[in-house]
């Protein structure tokens, strides 16, 4: 299959409080990248994390990456009604530049 | 960041007619464009990949005679979608990428192509 694997499918949360959505892939990796996606728009680039890398800061994101486990995880913390979007990681393998998304994770924050 | 636009943003066409979606890299060259469609509510799925001066290169069960991509420039890549039928319908997104070793790509903001 071309899709990795997020979970939770749907995560619905009070504003305030931190999400975390999680990412698993299948095959050895280069980069690992998360991206947003508001209803009916393009995506919008958050944070890419090298296979070397194991976490990755970026304001209110937090991205962490297990190549044994092969899986990711992201955080985003003190969570707004803005951040309301689905969420998508991206896997690409060294050599090829096509990225595999996984499922992606509908996230809803409640004000 | 980089800009990548889509034209049109939404289109509506009958069955049977072609529909041209133009991608453009506005900022910086695109040395490959990648071509998603995306499903309600469901991830995206690759298409093609197309590189500027050559032929694309489709992924397994996409047709090509019915997805025609065209990468004239490395500013501009085109999908036309021929013949199109109501299966077709969908959110059609492109992105490129400068071909920077960290594989960024921008994507556009997506069509909407409804086919009645």
């Amino acid at each position: 299959s071309q899709q990795g694997e997020e979970d939770p499918q749907a995560l619905s949360i009070q504003e305030g409080e931190n999400a975390t959505m999680n990412c698993s892939y299948k095959t050895s990796i280069n980069n690992l990248q998360w991206y947003r996606q508001n209803s009916g728009r393009g995506l919008v680039h958050l944070i890419l994390i090298r296979s070397n890398e194991r976490e990755k800061h970026s304001g209110r994101l937090r991205v962490t990456l297990d190549t044994s486990k092969k899986s990711s995880s992201l955080l985003i913390t003190a969570s707004r009604a803005a951040d309301t979007a689905s969420y998508f990681c991206a896997t690409d393998r060294k050599g090829a530049q096509k990225l595999v998304f996984g499922q992606g994770t509908r996230l809803t924050i409640n004000p | 960041g980089a800009v990548v636009s889509q034209h049109p943003s939404r289109v509506i066409c009958k069955s049977g007619t072609s529909v041209k979606i133009e991608c453009r890299s506005l900022d910086f060259q695109a040395t490959t464009m990648f071509w998603y469609r995306q499903f309600p509510k469901q991830s995206l799925m690759l298409m093609a990949t197309s590189n500027e001066g050559s032929k694309a290169t489709y992924e397994q069960g996409v047709e090509k005679d019915k997805f025609l991509i065209n990468h004239a420039s490395l500013t501009l890549s085109t999908l036309t979608v021929t013949s199109a039928h109501p299966e077709d319908s969908s959110f059609y997104i492109c992105s490129a990428s400068s071909g920077s070793a960290y594989n960024e790509q921008f994507f556009g903001p997506g069509t909407r192509l409804t086919v009645l």
